[in-house]
């Protein structure tokens, strides 16, 4: 049973442009959300988060976006770089689960210069 | 620097030999696990630390032991390995629980078993 989903394996947008990737949930007992980024080679790393009891957080070229009725999140990039090109992994948490975070297959962005 | 180590990085290995995998952590970080991360199925979570000899599994324990003798380390052993934990390994550590906090994760430690 796969409570977070990313649906898309991977995106490919133009430098410049916004990229959107997509995430959603299943289990509504998830009140805690994360986005990581992952480069090859290398372990992933926290790119930004947002608690249930927002529907946005921001943080410099990254907004992480939240539709609890949805339960549905998506991470926008904008202005996309070359940098960005990475797999990005949606995560959950519920409070109290043992720090437990429940993670989605990720998806593969791709940014073209 | 704040970080976490895994080693080795890479290690191929034949069925049944006992093998560890090490991982420190500098940041005294109470919570400590491991994931394995495979092809479509991302990261799945196999065994957890929330402090010092307190363990408990994750979603993914078959095959897998682990112990927290100290804060800072937290070694997966894999008594009897077989192929299909060939996968890619990552240890992470986060300071508070509930996954309301970052995890610090290592670089990975790719496993291949013949």
């Amino acid at each position: 049973d796969q409570q977070v989903k990313q649906n898309s394996p991977s995106l490919s947008v133009q430098e410049g442009r916004i990229s959107i990737l997509n995430c959603d949930y299943t289990n509504s007992m998830f009140d805690y959300f994360l986005w990581y980024k992952k480069y090859p080679a290398e372990g992933p790393t926290f790119l930004i988060s947002i608690s249930s009891i927002k529907d946005k957080n921001e943080d410099g070229r990254f907004t992480v976006f939240l539709n609890k009725s949805a339960k549905h999140l998506s991470l926008h990039i904008v202005p996309s770089q070359p940098g960005d090109s990475a797999v990005y992994f949606c995560a959950a948490s519920v409070r109290g689960s043992n720090y437990k975070l429940t993670f989605g297959k990720g998806t593969l962005l791709t940014v073209n210069p | 620097e704040a970080q976490v180590t895994q080693n080795p990085r890479y290690l191929i290995t034949v069925t049944g030999k006992k093998l560890t995998v090490t991982c420190s952590q500098n940041m005294n970080h109470e919570y400590m696990s491991w994931y394995r991360q495979d092809p479509g199925l991302g990261l799945r979570q196999i065994y957890y630390s929330m402090n010092v000899e307190v363990t408990d599994k994750g979603d993914v324990p078959e095959g897998y032991k682990v112990s927290r003798k100290e804060k800072r380390n937290f070694p997966l052993i894999l008594e009897s390995p077989s192929p299909n934990q060939t996968s890619l390994y990552f240890c992470a550590s986060s300071s508070t629980g509930g996954g309301h906090t970052e995890a610090f994760f290592g670089q990975g430690t790719r496993l291949t078993v013949v």
